[in-house]
């Protein structure tokens, strides 16, 4: 249902745009965006709507934005920082009730 | 602040059972739907189970139907997951999750199905 791509590296201080793509018959679906540092449990960052209608979990810094073209999700995250280099992963629900994840992207901030 | 706190993780032989919990704060806990969702080792995010606010449904992803089961005490704001004939290959991190427009997470707890 979900896929992203296996990893992303972009420069310190530079902007990345990671992409969670719905398969076909969900495109209209929402999806949340979750953040997990190496060694730590998940940290939802912000569901997006097929509109690209967005809302941020708590205490998400403003480098962090979501948009949604079709049935393409995006993460951007702006001003790369080091502590970003984390693995990203998006999430939707089928059929409103099962949680479905994409594969994850591994993020490397060079 | 909302707060999820899983407990009862540990090591396990394959074929036993472990049961673990999960004590919610901050929110009120009985109006939302909780969830279970793993990660193994090396490995990516994995929805298991979700229960229904009241407790009346329960939905299993494939791999664990007719082995865990998902409940909660509405009025000590606690989740559980009972898990049986455990395998080698359910382990991994188990973390309860809160769903709604914003998604709530655990810190985890590691449970270790070895011989």
């Amino acid at each position: 249902v979900l896929t992203q791509s296996p990893s992303a590296s972009a420069s310190l201080g530079a902007s990345v745009k990671l992409t969670c793509t719905l398969s076909s018959g969900h495109a209209s679906y929402a999806v949340t965006w979750h953040q997990q540092l190496p060694e730590k449990g998940p940290r939802f960052l912000m569901a997006v709507n097929s509109d690209g209608s967005h809302n941020k979990g708590d205490g998400i810094p403003d480098r962090f934005s979501a948009s949604a073209s079709g049935a393409e999700r995006y993460l951007t995250i702006s001003s790369l920082q080091s502590e970003d280099e984390a693995d990203y992963y998006c999430q939707t629900w089928d059929s409103g009730i099962y949680w479905v994840f994409g594969g994850g992207t591994k993020l490397t901030v060079l | 602040d909302v707060n999820l706190v899983e407990s009862g993780g540990g090591l396990v032989r394959p074929g036993g059972s472990l049961r673990l919990s999960c004590a919610a704060s901050g929110f009120t806990f009985k109006t939302y739907w909780m969830s279970w969702v793993r990660q193994r080792p090396g490995k990516g995010l994995e929805w298991v189970a979700t229960i229904k606010h009241d407790g009346s449904q329960d939905y299993y992803v494939d791999s664990v139907k007719g082995r865990f089961i998902a409940s909660r005490d509405n009025v000590n704001n606690l989740l559980y997951l009972q898990m049986s004939s455990l395998r080698v290959d359910d382990t991994a991190f188990y973390y309860c999750a809160r769903g709604g427009t914003n998604v709530y997470w655990g810190q985890g707890a590691l449970v270790t199905v070895s011989s």
